[in-house]
């Protein structure tokens, strides 16, 4: 079946600018994980919803940063006034509920704030 | 969740097992071994996980030290479609977020 996707793939934008990344889970799976991975580094957690409700957000670097989830389904990462330190690959996962539910990871969006 | 150390890179032969390192020293009874990898520019993608039995699946097998404090991820006929970034996590049973190290860059060569 079709897994996570994410889009867009490539974003580019200027320094101060509002951008949105979308995540589509695997159908059916109630969990949803975002990440955030550096160039050379490993993905760093950013927040998780489970369902509609954000149930961990400690992740976040800063109130610049939101994301929603309003159906259950699909979710979209907001960053505000960008900063060149945000530029990275911004990764979903998914998964059938919480837990130690296998996460299943899109292919990611690569953002890079000019 | 506990602290996992990785060797930084590995080669190993085409056709030949890659046996993958990892220290867990401080892991704790609830956490269990999780094995993802990361082809270059793709999401990571999950391997396998254990919490005190070996474990083998169609990608791989992993093997838990009876104490727990290591463990080793095994392909057993590496291809060159096995070079990435190997990441070895420990997760609690009730936890959610994934905590990635910096992983084992294992590259398989002709």
């Amino acid at each position: 079946g079709a897994g996570v996707s994410q889009t867009p793939s490539n974003k580019v934008t200027e320094k101060g600018k509002y951008v949105e990344l979308r995540c589509d889970p695997i159908s059916g799976h109630t969990a949803l994980y975002w990440y955030r991975q550096s160039l050379g580094q490993g993905p760093e957690f950013l927040i998780y919803f489970q369902g509609t409700g954000a149930a961990d957000d400690s992740g976040l670097p800063n109130d610049r940063f939101f994301a929603v989830r309003p159906e259950g389904s699909v979710s979209t990462l907001k960053i505000q006034r960008t900063e060149r330190g945000d530029s990275a690959v911004y990764l979903c996962a998914s998964s059938l509920a919480s837990g130690t539910d296998t996460q299943y990871f899109g292919p990611g969006t690569r953002l890079t704030v000019l | 969740d506990a602290k996992t150390t990785q060797p930084t890179s590995m080669d190993c032969a085409e056709g030949r097992a890659a046996n993958l390192p990892c220290n867990h020293s401080t892991i704790s009874g609830n956490e269990y071994v999780y094995w993802y990898r990361q082809i270059h520019s793709q999401g990571p993608q999950y391997i396998i996980h254990g919490l005190k039995n070996n474990e083998t699946n169609e990608m791989a097998s992993l093997i838990i030290t009876e104490d727990r404090k290591s463990s080793t991820l095994i392909l057993p006929h590496a291809t060159l479609r096995d070079t990435a970034v190997y990441y070895c996590i420990v997760r609690v049973s009730a936890g959610n977020m994934l905590t990635f190290g910096g992983g084992t860059r294992l590259m398989v060569k002709p």
